[in-house]
């Protein structure tokens, strides 16, 4: 069974400029877990989808968004990046109905702002 | 909102050592609990995880605990191998319909063969 996947797996862009990341997850699951990755924060939760709905919010400004299509693949996105915004970001897929379920996490999209 | 405590943020044990991580979290509600450890330049990969109806959970040389009163949570690892070598995180997870993880500092082990 193929992992998660995330692309590009490496980003470089500028200050002021907009960037989508992309996730596919392990086939079959419908929960889709964003998460971004700092030397100084750690691990940060962004936003849960599920059935292409948000579900939860982390504590982002309205900069960060994503959405999930019908097949469960998701995209985040970030406008006006400021160089704060350099991180790695992490997505999970899991196979949860109701309550929690195991988390499954892709490679990371290391995302460097100039 | 949750909070999740880690500790130690490092820690070094001799190759066939045994390692302990201990976790605490504030919000009675959570009600699983995975520990993840992530290698260099890969997302983290869960490694064992305990939801709050159960106080012990065992995979052969892993081992985590939990004390829902005193609201904390252990990793251990035994007989402790090179590449254990990593970084180990724990997290707190609510969920009901949804599920938001928090996760903890992280400890990074090294084990000295």
């Amino acid at each position: 069974k193929a992992g998660v996947t995330q692309t590009p797996r490496y980003l470089i862009k500028t200050r002021g400029q907009q960037v989508t990341l992309s996730c596919s997850p392990i086939s079959g699951h419908r929960s889709v877990s964003w998460y971004q990755q700092t030397p100084g924060q750690g691990l940060q939760f962004l936003f849960e989808y599920f059935s292409e709905t948000q579900r939860n919010k982390g504590n982002f400004p309205g900069r960060f968004s994503g959405r999930q299509f019908s097949n469960s693949r998701s995209e985040m996105n970030v406008s006006t990046l400021e160089l704060g915004d350099s991180a790695l970001y992490l997505c999970a897929s899991s196979f949860r109905v109701e309550g929690a379920g195991e988390q499954y996490f892709g490679p990371g999209t290391r995302l460097t702002v100039t | 909102g949750e909070n999740v405590e880690q500790h130690p943020s490092t820690l070094s044990v001799q190759e066939g050592d045994s390692a302990v991580i201990k976790c605490t979290y504030s919000d009675s509600a959570s009600n699983y609990f995975p520990w993840y450890k992530q290698e260099l330049g890969k997302g983290p990969q869960l490694i064992i995880d305990i939801r709050s109806n159960v106080g012990e959970k065992k995979d052969q040389r892993i081992a985590v605990t939990l004390n829902k009163t005193a609201k904390h949570f252990s990793l251990h690892i035994t007989e402790t191998q090179p590449e254990d070598s990593a970084v180990y995180f724990c997290a707190a997870s609510l969920s009901g319909g949804y599920q938001k993880v928090t996760f903890g500092t992280g400890t990074k082990l090294q084990v000295i063969p």
